[in-house]
């Protein structure tokens, strides 16, 4: 069974462009969520969308933004970039996500997409 | 306080040890635990699961969870030049809460 994907994996944008980043999760997989990974933050929780509805959100301004299709594949937007926002940007599937029951499912994570602003 | 705290380390240990990864936890993330294993450049990958207390042991690797101190642990056995990483862990209450990462160094 495939991974998951994303595309593209590394990408270079200046201050105030915009871009959007894909995610494929593994096949049967509902339930994607989107991270952003620096060195002085860690891991940090963007949002999980399950059957095309945005489930979970953490503390991102609304610059970040995602959307997901009937087919499960997800994208995530950031507009107006700022220099703050070169980081890793992973995204995690899992069959039916954070909220599936009392046990959270396990997240597999895709390669990332490395995004630099300059 | 963080939901889920690691030590940063370095933690260095010689090729064939043991090495003892620690994490600690809050009362609001509580169902599930696991821990990854991330590479530098690359993205976490699974290593174990562990729901409930008691250990968990996968080849070389245990988990050990222990609700009532709200700790979860990660030894890995005969460890390997192979194995330096940083260890995530991550607890759960309804979404991921991942700790900043140990990072663990084999000598050879």
């Amino acid at each position: 069974k495939a991974g998951v994907t994303q595309t593209p994996r590394y990408l270079i944008k200046t201050r105030g462009q915009q871009v959007t980043l894909s995610c494929s999760p593994i096949s049967g997989h509902r339930s994607v969520s989107w991270y952003q990974q620096t060195p002085g933050q860690g891991l940090q929780f963007l949002f999980e969308y399950f059957s095309e509805t945005q489930r979970n959100k953490g503390n991102f301004p609304g610059r970040f933004s995602g959307r997901q299709f009937s087919n499960s594949r997800s994208e995530m937007n950031v507009s107006t970039l700022e220099l703050g926002d070169s980081a890793l940007y992973l995204c995690a599937s899992s069959q039916s996500g954070l909220a599936g029951g009392p046990l959270v499912e396990t997240q597999y994570f895709g390669p990332g997409t490395r995004l630099l602003v300059l | 306080q963080k939901e889920v705290e690691q030590n940063s380390g370095p933690l260095s240990v010689p090729e064939g040890a043991i090495a003892s990864l620690n994490c600690t936890y809050s009362d609001r993330v509580s169902q599930s635990f696991f821990w990854y294993r991330q590479y530098s450049g690359k993205s976490p990958e699974l290593i174990m699961s562990i729901y409930s207390n008691g250990d968990k042991e996968d080849g070389r690797f245990t988990a050990q969870l222990n609700k009532a101190s709200q700790y979860v642990s990660l030894l890995i056995r005969d460890s390997q030049p192979s194995d330096s990483a940083t260890y995530l862990c991550a607890a759960t209450f309804n979404k991921f809460y991942f700790g900043s990462g140990t990072k663990l160094n084999v000598k050879p």
